[in-house]
């Protein structure tokens, strides 16, 4: 089965920028989404299609996808953007296809 | 706006059968592209447990397919799931998520808030 890697944690200081990596293999061959989840809330979802933002989540959000990495930038962190950050594949390599998450990165803003 | 909205017993005991509700508000679960289940165990990631494109096909995670089934009740606008035999291991929050409008990857736009099983005797 396709496993996505994800750091366990990243740390960026307000107004700063935080990059969270996704490593897969041929994940660029793939298309990516990203959610952000905060403690006790729903998860939200901030990137999708490797590139692509919902309405509503703010332009500091981007990310890119090649070869066996995809990465999650925010830009100009806020203390408000503190949070898990879990990358999300479907895989239709297999028989069905598969919906898999990474480990999470936990955003710490010091 | 969409709203889901999981509802479940919260406590079980090994090897009863779990069975957890999503009620979906501000759209039809008919018209969604798919539904899925996932699940946090506790300090944990998130897990896939299934999917289901409302009348044509359901998708399980291997580790669970011989207990799982997911399911959609367009005449009370419910995702369903239903795990037989559980075991510790299954405690975690179980969420519902949904895909409304088209899209190449895969991804869950809504989610609901989660709701909390714990398998103990």
């Amino acid at each position: 089965s396709y496993v996505l890697t994800q750091p366990p944690s990243v740390s960026a200081a307000p107004g700063q920028t935080a990059r969270f990596t996704c490593e897969g293999n041929s994940i660029g061959s793939l298309n990516v989404n990203w959610y952000q989840h905060r403690p006790g809330q729903a998860p939200v979802l901030v990137v999708y299609d490797d590139t692509a933002r919902p309405s509503g989540i703010p332009v500091r959000f981007s990310a890119s996808s090649s070869g066996d990495t995809a990465t999650l930038t925010i830009s100009r962190v806020e203390v408000g953007d503190e949070a898990d950050y879990y990358c999300q594949v479907r895989d239709r390599s297999g028989y069905d296809p598969d919906w898999v998450f990474g480990g999470g990165t936990k955003l710490t803003v010091v | 706006q969409v709203h889901l909205q999981e509802s479940g017993p919260g406590l079980l005991k090994p090897s009863e059968t779990l069975s957890l509700t999503c009620d979906v508000s501000g759209y039809s679960v008919a018209s969604g592209y798919y539904w899925g289940w996932i699940r946090q165990p506790p300090g944990k990631g998130l897990e896939w447990i299934g999917s289901i494109f409302p009348g044509l096909s359901t998708y399980h995670n291997a580790s669970l397919k011989n207990r799982l089934s997911i399911s959609v009740d367009t005449s009370k606008n419910q995702v369903s799931l239903r795990l037989t035999s559980v075991t510790a291991t299954d405690t975690a929050l179980y969420y519902c998520a949904s895909r409304t409008t088209l899209v190449n990857g895969g991804s869950f736009d809504f989610w609901g808030r989660g709701t909390l099983v714990i398998v103990s005797s």
